[in-house]
């Protein structure tokens, strides 16, 4: 069964660092890879999406990655921004075709103080 | 952009009624669309997943009788919590798509109270 782990659950920093998030997944047939935002009481904002054939993605300020073989992909979040407090979610849609059906991880909720 | 339009925000009922929650797409046909939920603190967990015309799927511990899914037509499906007990209280979440490969989009969430 395709279980998604994301560390740490939570995570407090100062305006303008650098930060990872981590996202971990226990069945490599995967056939993308998604990471979402999601602002409290509010519903989900996709940032970014891999193919199971590709290692990264890259939109702006963020950049994720995807290793397959060892189950893992990362978000990297430059010179962070009071905006971008929020719970960031992994997601997976598991198996070899388009089925739609995302097995989601815990979140990590961020908060970046000014 | 896609946008997926989901009704009510929030909504509060007594315990022994029932709830309709709407999921709507606005601009594209949506073929399937999937139902999510999620309690505080927790992640989104998926309850069903419904295909215009035919019967939705549940997944693994979910009532099918006491979460009833309809998706009629190509641009609307429903969830009916029956028989609401505080239990049910939750954030339920949408989304939607069209063709084989089209993306997914999400509705804004439907945040469930019962009392």
């Amino acid at each position: 069964k395709q279980e998604v782990t994301q560390i740490p659950a939570a995570l407090s920093v100062p305006e303008g660092e650098n930060l990872v998030l981590n996202c971990s997944f226990t069945d490599s047939a995967i056939y993308n890879l998604q990471w979402f935002r999601q602002d409290p009481g509010k519903g989900l904002t996709s940032l970014l999406l891999i193919q199971s054939s590709q290692r990264e993605q890259t939109s702006g300020r963020l950049n994720a990655s995807l290793d397959k073989s060892s189950g893992r992909s990362t978000l990297y979040i430059a010179a962070s921004q009071p905006g971008d407090s929020a719970t960031y979610l992994c997601a997976v849609e598991h198996g070899s075709s388009n089925t739609g059906k995302l097995i989601f991880g815990q979140g990590t909720t961020l908060q970046v103080k000014p | 952009g896609a946008v997926v339009s989901q009704h009510p925000s929030w909504v509060i009922c007594k315990s022994g009624t029932s709830v309709k929650i709407e999921c709507r797409s606005l601009d594209f046909q949506a073929t399937t669309m999937f139902w999510y939920r999620q309690f505080p603190k927790q992640s989104l967990m998926l309850m069903a997943t419904s295909n215009e015309g035919s019967k939705a799927t549940y997944e693994q511990g979910v009532e099918k009788d006491k979460f009833l899914i309809n998706h009629a037509s190509l641009t609307l499906s429903t969830l009916t919590v029956t028989s609401a007990h505080p239990e049910d209280s939750s954030f339920y979440i949408c989304s939607a798509t069209g063709r084989r490969n089209s993306p997914l989009h999400f509705g804004n969430g439907t945040r469930l109270t019962v009392t």
